[in-house]
């Protein structure tokens, strides 16, 4: 079984700028959920979705946005770049079941590097 | 923010030595799952502990969990080269809707 895809790997952009960021989750996993790495806040939740609704939701500005597809595929966009949104983006699904995903193990993709200048 | 704070922040050890890191977290949990991130690179689940749960194994790997004291502990017997990571406890809360936080990672380094 394919593992969690992200795409890109990398990407540089512009303050101000808007990025889109893919995710791809293991077949058959319907959660899937976003986190935000930096050196200095961590790991930062930022969204989760199950079967295209938005299940719960961090403490992000609102441009942060995000979205699942039927195949559950994700996306999540941030709008006007600043500076401080370099960190690496990191998606995780997890088991189809609502009630059991709360009791299975997150399985993440290798992340989106991205780099604001 | 973290729910979880670890300890050490970071562990330096040789290897076939043991290494213990440790988890305290503030709220009423469902699960407390552990992660290890190599450099760059994606997490990867090592072990998923129930608040029900008080100590489970997978290989070299013990977890503990004292609800009590709303902490946890990794131990990763015999370590190796390859176990140099950092490792995060995360924690499942109790409602419906709870996300997994993240605690702020141990830092292990392993040398030959």
């Amino acid at each position: 079984k394919a593992g969690v895809t992200q795409t890109p790997r990398y990407l540089i952009k512009t303050r101000g700028q808007q990025v889109t960021l893919s995710c791809s989750p293991i077949s058959g996993h319907r959660s899937v959920s976003w986190y935000q790495q930096t050196p200095g806040q961590g790991l930062q939740f930022l969204f989760e979705y199950f079967s295209e609704t938005q299940r719960n939701k961090g403490n992000f500005p609102g441009r942060f946005s995000g979205r699942q597809f039927s195949n559950s595929r994700s996306e999540m966009n941030v709008s006007t770049l600043e500076l401080g949104d370099s960190a690496l983006y990191l998606c995780a699904s997890s088991l189809p079941d609502m009630a059991s995903s709360y009791n299975s193990p997150l399985h993440f993709g290798n992340g989106t590097r991205l780099t604001v200048t | 923010s973290q729910q979880g704070e670890e300890d050490p922040q970071a562990l330096s050890i040789q290897e076939g030595e043991n290494a213990t890191m440790n988890c305290s977290y503030k709220t009423s949990i469902n699960n407390l799952q552990w992660y290890r991130q190599n450099s760059g690179r994606g997490l990867v689940h090592l072990i998923l502990i129930r608040s029900n749960e008080r100590e489970k194994h997978s290989g070299r790997l013990r977890v503990t969990l004292d609800t009590s004291k709303k902490s946890s502990s990794l131990l990763i017997t015999a370590s190796r080269a390859a176990d140099t990571a950092s490792y995060f406890c995360a924690t499942r809360g109790t409602g419906t809707a709870s996300k997994l936080t993240f605690g702020t990672g141990t830092r292990l380094q392993v040398t030959l």
